[in-house]
Protein backbone atom coordinates (compact mmCIF):
# COMPACT_ATOMS: atom_id res chain seq x y z
CA UNK A 1 0.00 0.00 0.00
CA UNK A 2 1.22 3.75 -1.05
CA UNK A 3 2.39 5.84 1.73
CA UNK A 4 4.26 9.03 2.89
CA UNK A 5 7.96 8.66 3.79
CA UNK A 6 9.80 11.02 5.64
CA UNK A 7 13.12 11.62 6.02
CA UNK A 8 15.32 11.72 8.49
CA UNK A 9 13.14 10.38 10.88
CA UNK A 10 15.32 12.74 13.41
CA UNK A 11 17.31 15.76 13.39
CA UNK A 12 19.30 17.46 15.76
CA UNK A 13 20.17 20.78 14.73
CA UNK A 14 21.78 23.85 16.34
CA UNK A 15 19.91 26.95 17.15
CA UNK A 16 20.62 29.68 14.23
CA UNK A 17 21.10 26.37 12.14
CA UNK A 18 18.91 25.98 8.91
CA UNK A 19 17.48 22.21 8.30
CA UNK A 20 15.66 20.93 5.46
CA UNK A 21 12.90 18.46 6.31
CA UNK A 22 11.62 16.21 3.47
CA UNK A 23 9.08 13.93 2.49
CA UNK A 24 7.61 11.74 -0.11
CA UNK A 25 3.85 11.78 -0.73
CA UNK A 26 1.83 9.16 -2.03
CA UNK A 27 2.45 8.87 -5.85
CA UNK A 28 -0.64 10.22 -7.71
CA UNK A 29 -1.79 12.50 -4.48
CA UNK A 30 -2.09 16.52 -5.55
CA UNK A 31 -2.34 18.06 -2.18
CA UNK A 32 0.42 18.09 0.37
CA UNK A 33 1.12 19.55 3.90
CA UNK A 34 3.31 20.09 6.68
CA UNK A 35 1.75 19.88 10.14
CA UNK A 36 3.60 19.92 13.84
CA UNK A 37 3.26 18.43 17.25
CA UNK A 38 5.09 19.72 19.70
CA UNK A 39 5.83 17.25 21.96
CA UNK A 40 2.58 15.98 24.36
CA UNK A 41 0.51 18.72 22.44
CA UNK A 42 -1.88 18.47 19.37
CA UNK A 43 -1.68 18.34 15.93
CA UNK A 44 -0.69 22.02 14.25
CA UNK A 45 -1.91 23.16 10.78
CA UNK A 46 1.58 24.93 9.15
CA UNK A 47 0.77 24.78 5.48
CA UNK A 48 -1.06 23.50 2.34
CA UNK A 49 0.58 23.06 -1.01
CA UNK A 50 -1.16 22.88 -4.47
CA UNK A 51 -0.16 23.35 -8.13
CA UNK A 52 3.04 24.43 -7.13
CA UNK A 53 2.01 26.91 -4.68
CA UNK A 54 0.83 27.27 -0.78
CA UNK A 55 -2.65 27.39 -1.20
CA UNK A 56 -3.19 28.29 3.26
CA UNK A 57 -0.57 28.65 5.91
CA UNK A 58 -1.24 29.22 9.71
CA UNK A 59 0.76 32.09 11.71
CA UNK A 60 3.04 29.62 12.57
CA UNK A 61 4.44 29.73 9.34
CA UNK A 62 6.33 32.47 9.43
CA UNK A 63 9.85 34.01 7.11
CA UNK A 64 11.84 31.57 8.67
CA UNK A 65 9.53 28.92 7.30
CA UNK A 66 9.79 28.18 3.39
CA UNK A 67 7.96 24.84 1.24
CA UNK A 68 9.42 23.46 -1.81
CA UNK A 69 8.48 20.67 -4.42
CA UNK A 70 11.58 21.07 -6.29
CA UNK A 71 10.84 17.71 -8.11
CA UNK A 72 8.00 15.36 -9.45
CA UNK A 73 8.54 13.20 -6.28
CA UNK A 74 9.89 15.49 -2.99
CA UNK A 75 7.97 18.03 -0.49
CA UNK A 76 10.42 19.87 1.69
CA UNK A 77 9.95 22.14 4.62
CA UNK A 78 13.02 24.45 5.48
CA UNK A 79 13.39 26.17 8.21
CA UNK A 80 16.19 29.04 7.70
CA UNK A 81 17.26 29.89 11.02
CA UNK A 82 16.00 27.38 13.59
CA UNK A 83 15.01 28.28 17.43
CA UNK A 84 14.35 26.21 20.42
CA UNK A 85 10.92 26.47 20.34
CA UNK A 86 10.94 24.97 17.00
CA UNK A 87 11.78 21.76 18.70
CA UNK A 88 8.56 19.18 17.30
CA UNK A 89 7.80 16.59 15.30
CA UNK A 90 6.99 17.72 12.08
CA UNK A 91 4.41 15.27 9.70
CA UNK A 92 3.76 15.83 6.37
CA UNK A 93 0.64 14.66 4.70
CA UNK A 94 -0.72 14.40 1.04
CA UNK A 95 -4.35 14.01 -0.26
CA UNK A 96 -5.42 12.72 -3.22
CA UNK A 97 -7.87 15.44 -4.25
CA UNK A 98 -11.17 17.07 -4.00
CA UNK A 99 -12.91 14.20 -4.84
CA UNK A 100 -16.01 12.37 -2.62
CA UNK A 101 -13.70 9.96 -1.21
CA UNK A 102 -10.29 11.78 -1.16
CA UNK A 103 -10.52 14.34 1.56
CA UNK A 104 -8.71 11.89 3.83
CA UNK A 105 -5.06 12.67 4.35
CA UNK A 106 -2.41 10.43 4.70
CA UNK A 107 0.53 11.36 7.36
CA UNK A 108 4.20 10.21 6.97
CA UNK A 109 5.60 8.98 10.35
CA UNK A 110 7.03 12.33 11.20
CA UNK A 111 10.80 14.17 12.01
CA UNK A 112 11.47 14.57 15.34
CA UNK A 113 13.60 18.04 15.03
CA UNK A 114 15.86 18.77 18.05
CA UNK A 115 17.14 22.24 18.29
CA UNK A 116 19.79 22.89 20.99
CA UNK B 1 -14.14 29.72 14.16
CA UNK B 2 -13.36 25.84 14.32
CA UNK B 3 -12.15 24.53 16.77
CA UNK B 4 -12.44 20.59 18.68
CA UNK B 5 -12.57 20.00 21.61
CA UNK B 6 -11.44 16.53 23.28
CA UNK B 7 -11.87 17.08 26.77
CA UNK B 8 -10.94 13.41 28.28
CA UNK B 9 -7.35 13.60 28.71
CA UNK B 10 -6.36 10.28 29.50
CA UNK B 11 -8.72 7.09 30.32
CA UNK B 12 -7.31 3.61 31.23
CA UNK B 13 -9.22 0.41 31.35
CA UNK B 14 -8.47 -3.12 31.68
CA UNK B 15 -8.67 -5.12 28.25
CA UNK B 16 -12.12 -6.38 26.84
CA UNK B 17 -13.74 -2.84 28.29
CA UNK B 18 -15.59 -0.97 26.14
CA UNK B 19 -14.28 2.56 26.00
CA UNK B 20 -15.69 5.63 24.17
CA UNK B 21 -13.41 9.13 23.40
CA UNK B 22 -15.78 12.41 23.02
CA UNK B 23 -15.13 14.64 20.44
CA UNK B 24 -16.96 18.01 20.40
CA UNK B 25 -16.65 20.31 17.74
CA UNK B 26 -17.40 23.99 16.32
CA UNK B 27 -17.81 25.07 13.38
CA UNK B 28 -20.18 28.24 11.15
CA UNK B 29 -19.35 25.95 8.14
CA UNK B 30 -22.42 23.62 7.19
CA UNK B 31 -20.40 21.50 4.64
CA UNK B 32 -17.27 19.87 6.70
CA UNK B 33 -15.53 16.72 7.87
CA UNK B 34 -15.02 15.17 10.76
CA UNK B 35 -12.10 12.54 11.16
CA UNK B 36 -10.36 10.12 13.70
CA UNK B 37 -6.65 9.73 14.31
CA UNK B 38 -5.04 7.47 15.92
CA UNK B 39 -1.43 7.62 17.02
CA UNK B 40 0.38 4.90 18.82
CA UNK B 41 3.49 5.10 21.34
CA UNK B 42 5.64 4.56 17.73
CA UNK B 43 4.41 8.52 16.85
CA UNK B 44 2.81 8.02 13.33
CA UNK B 45 -0.83 9.09 12.38
CA UNK B 46 -3.18 6.68 11.02
CA UNK B 47 -6.36 7.76 9.67
CA UNK B 48 -9.43 5.83 11.26
CA UNK B 49 -12.14 7.26 9.39
CA UNK B 50 -13.60 10.51 7.71
CA UNK B 51 -17.28 12.14 7.76
CA UNK B 52 -18.84 14.56 5.82
CA UNK B 53 -21.84 16.94 7.77
CA UNK B 54 -24.50 15.57 5.66
CA UNK B 55 -24.24 11.95 6.58
CA UNK B 56 -25.08 11.55 10.52
CA UNK B 57 -25.42 7.82 9.67
CA UNK B 58 -23.28 5.80 12.64
CA UNK B 59 -20.61 3.59 10.99
CA UNK B 60 -19.55 0.54 12.88
CA UNK B 61 -15.86 -1.24 11.81
CA UNK B 62 -14.90 -4.11 13.67
CA UNK B 63 -14.87 -3.04 17.17
CA UNK B 64 -14.37 0.45 16.25
CA UNK B 65 -17.81 2.40 15.66
CA UNK B 66 -18.76 5.98 15.31
CA UNK B 67 -21.48 8.17 16.51
CA UNK B 68 -22.28 11.33 14.82
CA UNK B 69 -24.80 13.78 15.98
CA UNK B 70 -25.33 17.14 14.64
CA UNK B 71 -27.78 18.66 17.25
CA UNK B 72 -24.72 18.37 19.92
CA UNK B 73 -21.65 18.70 17.68
CA UNK B 74 -20.07 15.64 18.58
CA UNK B 75 -18.67 12.92 17.09
CA UNK B 76 -18.04 10.17 19.73
CA UNK B 77 -15.61 7.17 19.20
CA UNK B 78 -16.46 4.04 21.12
CA UNK B 79 -13.93 0.95 20.95
CA UNK B 80 -15.59 -2.27 22.19
CA UNK B 81 -13.59 -5.30 24.05
CA UNK B 82 -10.61 -2.58 24.01
CA UNK B 83 -7.59 -4.70 23.39
CA UNK B 84 -3.88 -4.08 24.32
CA UNK B 85 -3.54 -2.90 21.13
CA UNK B 86 -5.51 -0.34 21.11
CA UNK B 87 -3.69 1.99 23.33
CA UNK B 88 -2.55 5.09 21.59
CA UNK B 89 -3.51 8.44 21.07
CA UNK B 90 -6.47 9.61 19.54
CA UNK B 91 -7.11 12.68 17.66
CA UNK B 92 -10.43 14.13 16.44
CA UNK B 93 -10.46 16.66 13.51
CA UNK B 94 -12.22 18.84 11.50
CA UNK B 95 -11.91 20.59 8.12
CA UNK B 96 -13.77 23.42 6.99
CA UNK B 97 -15.82 23.81 3.61
CA UNK B 98 -14.22 27.46 3.78
CA UNK B 99 -10.84 26.48 3.92
CA UNK B 100 -11.34 24.47 0.41
CA UNK B 101 -10.69 21.63 3.11
CA UNK B 102 -7.63 22.50 2.56
CA UNK B 103 -6.40 21.96 6.78
CA UNK B 104 -7.36 19.86 9.20
CA UNK B 105 -7.86 21.59 12.70
CA UNK B 106 -7.18 18.74 15.64
CA UNK B 107 -8.54 18.23 19.21
CA UNK B 108 -5.76 17.93 21.92
CA UNK B 109 -5.98 13.87 21.60
CA UNK B 110 -7.34 11.69 24.36
CA UNK B 111 -4.61 9.22 25.49
CA UNK B 112 -5.96 5.78 25.59
CA UNK B 113 -4.34 3.12 28.47
CA UNK B 114 -5.41 -0.49 28.15
CA UNK B 115 -4.05 -2.59 30.83
CA UNK B 116 -4.34 -6.52 30.31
Amino acid sequence: EPEVTQTPSHQVTQMGQEVILRCVPISNHLYFYWYRQILGQKVEFLVSFYNNEISEKSEIFDDQFSVERPDGSNFTLKIRSTKLEDSAMYFCASKKGTGVSSYEQYFGPGTRLTVT
Amino acid sequence: AQKVTQAQTEISVVEKEDVTLDCVYETRDTTYYLFWYKQPPSGELVFLIRRNSFDEQNEISGRYSWNFQKSTSSFNFTITASQVVDSAVYFCALSEWATGFQKLVFGTGTRLLVSP
